[in-house]
């Protein structure tokens, strides 16, 4: 069974700056699918970012970049020039490849401060 | 993008009465429809799959005589709480994906309050 966690309950980071939320998942499958979610207070789930594990390249978009290190299976999503909108919960989760059953993890609360 | 509606967005319903909730697909065909449970401050934890026509796939400790989850049409599930119960009270959200496609289009949730 895949396991994902998320280690970091809460976190707080200034308006502008730079913050990473960590994560961690456990396979025995080569091949997947890591993503980040954003969960704001509305409850709606909006994908942040994508990673197919067979891509050695980190993914990106806009503010939002990952650090894939398929061998100590960690994916770790940076937010740059935080904004205050930027405040939700970040879920991180994992999908096998080919199969659309999708592992949370237990999420960061994540609160950006003017 | 692809959206995927809820119905109703809010419910209560009293203790042992049985509540429906409907997922939609409004501009694709939703081969898989996934159901989801999230309490308080907590994760989303997978109840059940389910793929049109065929009956749904339950996770463990999910009981499906309780849960019962219909996959009729490309376009619509329903999850149906039976005799529910105020433990039953949570945030149900239901997810769609497209035959082949990676992606997960998630609904916006809905909030059951069992009294």
């Amino acid at each position: 069974a895949q396991t994902v966690t998320q280690s970091q309950p809460e976190m707080s980071v200034q308006e502008a700056e730079t913050v990473t939320l960590s994560c961690t998942y456990d396979t025995s499958e080569n091949n997947y699918y890591l993503f980040w979610y954003k969960q704001p207070p509305s409850r709606q789930m909006i994908l942040v970012i994508r990673q197919e594990a067979y891509k050695q390249q980190n993914a990106t978009e806009n503010r939002f970049s990952v650090n894939f290190q398929k061998a100590a299976k960690s994916f770790s999503l940076k937010i740059s020039d935080s904004q205050l909108g930027d405040t939700a919960m970040y879920f991180c989760a994992f999908m096998k490849y080919n199969n659309n059953d999708m592992r949370f993890g237990a999420g960061t609360r994540l609160t950006v401060k003017p | 993008g692809a959206v995927v509606s809820q119905h109703p967005s809010r419910v209560i319903c009293k203790s042992g009465t049985s509540v429906k909730i409907e997922c939609r697909s409004l501009d694709f065909q939703a081969t898989t429809m996934f159901w989801y449970r999230q309490f308080p401050k907590q994760s989303l934890m997978l109840m059940a799959t389910s793929n049109e026509g065929s009956k749904a796939t339950y996770e463990q400790g999910v009981e499906k005589d309780k849960f019962l989850i219909n996959h009729a049409s490309l376009t619509l599930s329903t999850l149906t709480v039976t005799s529910a119960h105020p433990e039953d009270s949570s945030f149900y959200i239901c997810s769609a994906g497209e035959q082949g496609g990676w992606e997960q289009y998630f609904g916006p949730g809905t909030r059951l309050t069992v009294t």
